[in-house]
């Protein structure tokens, strides 16, 4: 398998930009989602298949990619929005792999 | 509304065995493939297994191979992952988890989760 690097944490003022960037090798060719988790509860899929948004999830959250880096953007960021993200990829064929996660925190 | 409710979870000693179950609703359960997802303490997530919509494929991480075995009944729209040789590092909390598919050529594959459950600990411990 690979790895999917994530940076472990980062924090941002309320009403700012906040950009979460995931990097593997083989994400240019890859499907990515992302999933946010708030303490004691399971995660939440808001990104899937690169850049398409489930539906009730803010239009704040959207992503992007360059290269081997994709990242997921939150606009607009709200006190809600403080949680744990992570990048989730394939490896071979059928087999998932996630990223260590990024602790957002929301100042 | 789609909804995995896991059970099963419990205190068990190392080496011991342990079978935990999902119930799957407001979904045609058979369409999908399913997943086993987990999460050590104040950890991030860890992928475990998942099985094709028919049972006919299945995967596994590297450290759960020989001893964890994922399985489906469509029937009774259930999902299992028995665990046998447990260790400490084993402990998790275990999500099941629907999976989200690439189809190309009248082939599925998984290639991410759309939904989760609520998650089911298992604790290894003497």
């Amino acid at each position: 398998s690979y790895d999917l690097t994530q940076p472990s944490s980062m924090s941002v003022s309320p009403g700012q930009t906040a950009r979460i960037t995931c990097s593997g090798y083989a994400l240019p060719h890859r499907y990515v989602y992302w999933y946010q988790q708030k303490p004691g509860q399971a995660p939440v899929l808001v990104i899937y298949k690169d850049t398409e948004r489930p539906s009730g999830i803010p239009e704040r959250f959207s992503a992007s990619s360059s290269g081997a880096t994709v990242t997921l953007t939150i606009g607009g960021v709200q006190a809600e929005d403080e949680a744990d993200y992570y990048c989730q990829s394939t490896d071979i064929f059928g087999t998932l792999v996630f990223g260590g996660g990024t602790k957002l925190t929301v100042l | 509304e789609v909804q995995l409710v896991e059970s099963g979870g419990g205190l068990v000693q190392p080496g011991g065995s342990l079978r935990l179950s999902c119930s799957a609703s407001g979904f045609t359960f058979s369409s999908y493939w399913m997943s086993w997802v987990r999460q050590a303490p104040g950890k991030g997530l860890e992928w475990v297994a998942n099985m094709k919509q028919s049972g006919s494929e299945t995967y596994y991480v590297d450290s759960v191979k020989g001893r964890f075995t994922i399985s489906r009944d469509n029937a009774q729209n259930s999902l299992y992952l028995q665990m046998t040789s447990l260790t400490d590092l084993d402990t998790a909390i275990y999500y099941c988890a629907r999976g989200s598919a690439h189809c190309h050529s009248g082939d599925c594959f998984q290639t991410g989760v759309d939904y989760w459950g609520q998650g089911t600990l298992v604790s290894v411990s003497s």
